[in-house]
């Protein structure tokens, strides 16, 4: 079974500009959370989307935001990017049952210069 | 909504055992108790998850007491390669009030 894919890996983007991560989860999982990680940080819940629904949000600014697909497959923008917006982001997919069994890609790493 | 307080750093020596315990006060009846490990630069990866009691999986158990306010995570016999930072979260993933609890990670480092 394929794990969570996040696309892409690493890129660079200026001040200003704004951008979109991509996140396909394991196939049958139907909850999609993204994380915010910066550097000896820990990790920081921005949203989580079940069934092309929001259902929990974190406390980020609007710029953040996010979107999933029917096939559960998941985006999320970041617009007017600052320089503090420089981290790993990381998606990750559950099933949503009691248990909290939630899997992580390996995260896109974005540097805002 | 519990809140997790756990150490945020470790040291070891290689083939010791180490103990990395989770509080969580405030933990609800429907809440479970899973732990992450992560290396640098990679997403958090699944260790073990607990209810109650103890658990124990090829790479760790999980000691949870009666009231479940506290958990111990166990690596026996650590070597280099967990050298890593370990979360507990706390939470319940069910239902349209599904929380889920972070601690802040604790650093593990295995010394030779």
């Amino acid at each position: 079974k394929a794990g969570v894919t996040q696309t892409p890996r690493y890129l660079i983007k200026t001040r200003g500009q704004q951008v979109t991560l991509s996140c396909s989860p394991i196939s049958g999982h139907r909850s999609v959370s993204w994380y915010q990680q910066t550097p000896g940080q820990g990790l920081q819940f921005l949203f989580e989307y079940f069934s092309e629904t929001q259902r929990n949000k974190g406390n980020f600014p609007g710029r953040f935001s996010g979107r999933q697909f029917s096939n559960s497959r998941s985006e999320m923008n970041v617009s007017t990017l600052e320089l503090g917006d420089s981290a790993l982001y990381l998606c990750a997919s559950s099933s949503r049952g009691p248990l909290n069994t939630i899997y992580f890609g390996e995260g896109s790493w974005l540097t805002v210069v | 909504l519990a809140k997790i307080t756990q150490p945020i750093s470790m040291d070891s020596y290689e083939g010791q055992e180490v103990n990395i315990t989770c509080s969580h006060n405030n933990i609800a009846t429907n809440d479970y108790i899973t732990w992450y490990q992560q290396f640098p630069s990679q997403g958090p990866r699944f260790i073990i998850q607990g209810y109650k009691t103890k658990v124990t999986n090829e790479v760790a158990s999980l000691f949870i007491p009666a009231d479940r306010k506290s958990s111990t995570l166990s690596l026996p016999r650590v070597s280099l390669s967990d050298t890593a930072v370990y979360y507990c979260l706390v939470g319940d993933n069910a239902g349209n009030n599904r929380k889920l609890i972070w601690g802040l990670g604790t650093s593990l480092a295995v010394n030779p």
